[in-house]
């Protein structure tokens, strides 16, 4: 069964400063890995995915995350934090079998950014 | 295009009562999903429809939770009887087919607060 770990539940950075969201993941098949943002009272929002080919993966907003599979992780990376990016971001790993489609995501970490 | 709606956007209620959720996916979207996300977690699946029929609905508790989708078009999901435990924000999402490929979209949520 696939899981996913997602390590810190707050993060505090400054505008300016690397963004770095940790997430590792269980799976005994290849996995198909996501990082969602939620913004206050939202829904999510798909940020990048990973599914098979080059493992850095960019996605919107100027973040991107790297698939290393020797490391079972898949971390969120933005090289500047922008007060925009204040929100709650989840990793998620696609499960397999006869319920394809589904989604199990981390329990998330909120990503503060002080001025 | 218009994304998944959902209503209504925040309902109150006290336990033992009945309460229900509406979600209208994107249009032509085949798959929809119902998530449970308890604050402090990441959502969890309810229930996975494909067009009006039930894929997945190993995690809804059936002796109080149901969930249709008539027409294979939009869709209800009911609480007879609530429990606290059951405060939560409820995400719809539909993604245009089942495969892992496919990206889910999420509506806005409603939260449920039972008191």
């Amino acid at each position: 069964a696939q899981s996913v770990t997602q390590l810190g539940s707050h993060v505090s950075v400054s505008e300016g400063a690397l963004v770095l969201l940790r997430c590792n993941y269980s799976s005994s098949v290849p996995p198909y890995l996501f990082w969602y943002v939620q913004y206050p009272n939202q829904g999510l929002q798909l940020l990048l995915k990973y599914t098979t080919g080059a493992t850095l993966v960019k996605g919107i907003n100027g973040f991107e995350a790297e698939f290393k599979k020797s490391e079972t992780s898949f971390h969120l990376t933005k090289p500047s934090a922008h007060m925009s990016d204040a929100a709650e971001y989840f990793c998620a790993v696609k499960t397999y079998g006869g319920s394809q489609g589904n989604l199990i995501f981390g329990k998330g970490t909120k990503l503060s950014v002080k001025p | 295009e218009a994304g998944v709606a959902q209503s209504p956007r925040y309902k109150i209620i006290e336990k033992r009562q009945s309460v229900a959720f509406w979600c209208n996916p994107i249009s032509g979207h085949a798959t929809l999903y119902w998530y449970q996300q308890i604050l402090g977690q990441g959502p969890k699946l309810l229930i996975q429809f494909q067009n009006n029929g039930v894929v997945d609905d190993s995690q809804l508790p059936k002796d109080r939770f149901s969930a249709e989708r008539l027409k294979g078009v939009d869709s209800t999901l009911k609480i007879q009887p609530a429990k606290l435990e059951d405060s939560a924000v409820y995400l719809c999402a539909s993604s245009p087919g089942q495969g892992s490929y496919n990206e889910q979209f999420f509506g806005p949520g409603t939260r449920l607060t039972v008191l």
